[in-house]
């Protein structure tokens, strides 16, 4: 069965330091989501993405953080500069259109521990 | 909202045990999902039911929905260990919108 897959699965990095988080969707996939969850809550949104363009963010979402899709496969999260509070469990999650569009599929999260 | 409330927030049973869990949701829907996240892992969709439909099954699962309610109950069978995990509804797809969810622990 199809899957989105994540790397890395976990990093830890230097408080500052720009963290870069991939993810490669379903192939057929079109509508594209990043979510994070620290650890002890609840899942957070953060963005999703659409025809190349941000589609909707929450307010975690700053000027810190950014997506791309630089190509035809990849999905990348990248936080500027991290800080201590950037550390969770980061979701992207990846949706069809169609019938097929109705559930999200989630891989299996990338762990940011920024010390 | 595409979030729907779960209920219990806890259920703790013994493994072969049928667990229940609740879901409430507040707008009219097209339909409705139920996900399960293992403790630290990624989140599984396990079944969608849609908004004509009254009951659906998959394996151990059974959802049931009532539209006039605006509810919806998970059923597990036959409970695993494995079933151990957290376990949220939500309607619609565009953005899910995260509750606590209820927390399963199945117990061998």
């Amino acid at each position: 069965e199809p899957e989105v897959t994540q790397t890395p699965s976990h990093q830890v990095t230097q408080m500052g330091q720009e963290v870069i988080l991939r993810c490669v969707p379903i192939s057929n996939h079109l509508y594209f989501y990043w979510y994070r969850q620290i650890l002890g809550q609840k899942v957070e949104f953060l963005v999703s993405f659409y025809n190349n363009e941000i589609s909707e963010k929450s307010e975690i979402f700053d000027d810190q953080f950014s997506v791309e899709r630089p190509d035809g496969s990849n999905f990348t999260l990248k936080i500027r500069s991290t800080k201590l509070e950037d550390s969770a469990m980061y979701f992207c999650a990846s949706r069809g259109t169609g019938t097929s569009g109705n559930t999200i599929y989630f891989g299996e999260g990338s762990w940011l521990t920024v010390v | 909202s595409q979030q729907g409330e779960e209920d219990p927030q806890a259920l703790s049973i013994q493994e072969g045990e049928n667990a229940t869990m609740n879901c409430s949701y507040k707008t009219s829907i097209n339909n409705l999902q139920w996900y399960r996240q293992n403790s630290g892992r990624g989140l599984v969709h396990l079944i969608l039911i849609r908004s004509n439909e009254r009951e659906k099954h998959s394996g151990r699962l059974r959802v049931t929905l009532d539209t006039s309610k605006k509810s919806s109950s998970l059923l597990i069978t036959a409970s695993r260990a494995a079933d151990t995990a957290s376990y949220f509804c939500f309607t619609g797809f565009q953005k899910l919108v995260f509750g606590t969810g209820t927390r399963l622990l199945v117990s061998p």
